[in-house]
C-alpha cells in the first residue's frame, strides 16, 4: 500500500474554498485515492474517492494529477462544521483495508 | 448518521480482564471491519469479516478475536487486557454491492475502552 503524506494542519476562512493536498508518489496503478474525515469524537466519514479522473460529489471535489503522484481535496465553501481531521488514503483494489496516517487537521475560522 | 451502531459507548476495565464490543451493521451490508484508534492517532485496521468469515487481519495479536453473525452483526473480543488497549474501537460496514474490497466504509461512533 502506498504511503501518503499530508500537512499536519491547515486553516481556512469560513465561506472560502479549503484545498487539502496529499502526496502519494509511490502509488501503484491499481490503488485508488480515498478521502475520509473525522470530526471530534465521531467515527470517520467517507468523502470521496478516485483513480485517475477528477471526481465531484455533493461534499467535495477530488483533483488527481496526471502522474497520480498527488491529489487535492477541495471543499468549495468551507463552514465551521467542516473543522475535522482529513485523511488521504491510497487503497489497493484487492483489499478493503484502509491504512490511515496522521491526517490534516483543518480548522475553519469565522 | 450511518446506521452502524456500536455498544457500549464507553467502558472501563482493569488489566487482565476480557471485553466484548458489539456492532450492528447497516441494513444491506455484509462486510464488517474493526479498527482501533489510540488517542491522537489515526485508526488502525484490526480485521474484517465477510459473510461470517475472517477476511483479512492487521498486525494485532491473537487475543483480539471476532465474530460475525448470520444477520451480519459483529463482535470484537479482547482477552487479557493491557493498558495499551485503551482506545476508541470503531466498527465499519460496507454494502454487499461494493464487495468486501470496497474502500467506502460506513463507520459507527465507536466504543471507548479505558483499561486501568
Amino acid at each position: 500500500d502506498a504511503k501518503t503524506t499530508q500537512p499536519t494542519s491547515m486553516d481556512c476562512a469560513e465561506g472560502r474554498a479549503a484545498n487539502l493536498p496529499c502526496n502519494h508518489s509511490t502509488i501503484s496503478g491499481n490503488e485508488y485515492v480515498y478521502w475520509y474525515r473525522q470530526i471530534h469524537s465521531q467515527g470517520p466519514q467517507y468523502i470521496i474517492h478516485g483513480l485517475k479522473n477528477n471526481e465531484t460529489n455533493e461534499m467535495a471535489s477530488l483533483i488527481i494529477t496526471e502522474d497520480r503522484k498527488s491529489s487535492t481535496l477541495i471543499l468549495p465553501h468551507a463552514t465551521l462544521r467542516d473543522t475535522a481531521v482529513y485523511y488521504c488514503i491510497a487503497l489497493a483494489s484487492n483489499t478493503g483495508k484502509l491504512i490511515f496516517g496522521q491526517g490534516t487537521t483543518l480548522q475553519v475560522k469565522p | 448518521e450511518t446506521g452502524v451502531t456500536q455498544s457500549p459507548t464507553h467502558l472501563i476495565k482493569t488489566r487482565g480482564q476480557q471485553v466484548t464490543l458489539r456492532c450492528s451493521s447497516q441494513s444491506g451490508h455484509n462486510t464488517v471491519s474493526w479498527y482501533q484508534q489510540a488517542l491522537g492517532q489515526g485508526p488502525q485496521f484490526i480485521f474484517q469479516y465477510y459473510r461470517e468469515e475472517e477476511n483479512g487481519r492487521g498486525n494485532f495479536p491473537p487475543r483480539f478475536s471476532g465474530l460475525q453473525f448470520p444477520n451480519y452483526s459483529s463482535e470484537l473480543n479482547v482477552n487479557a487486557l493491557e493498558l495499551d488497549d485503551s482506545a476508541l474501537y470503531l466498527c465499519a460496514s460496507s454494502p454487499a454491492s461494493g464487495g468486501p474490497n470496497t474502500g467506502e466504509l460506513f463507520f459507527g461512533e465507536g466504543s471507548r475502552l479505558t483499561v486501568l
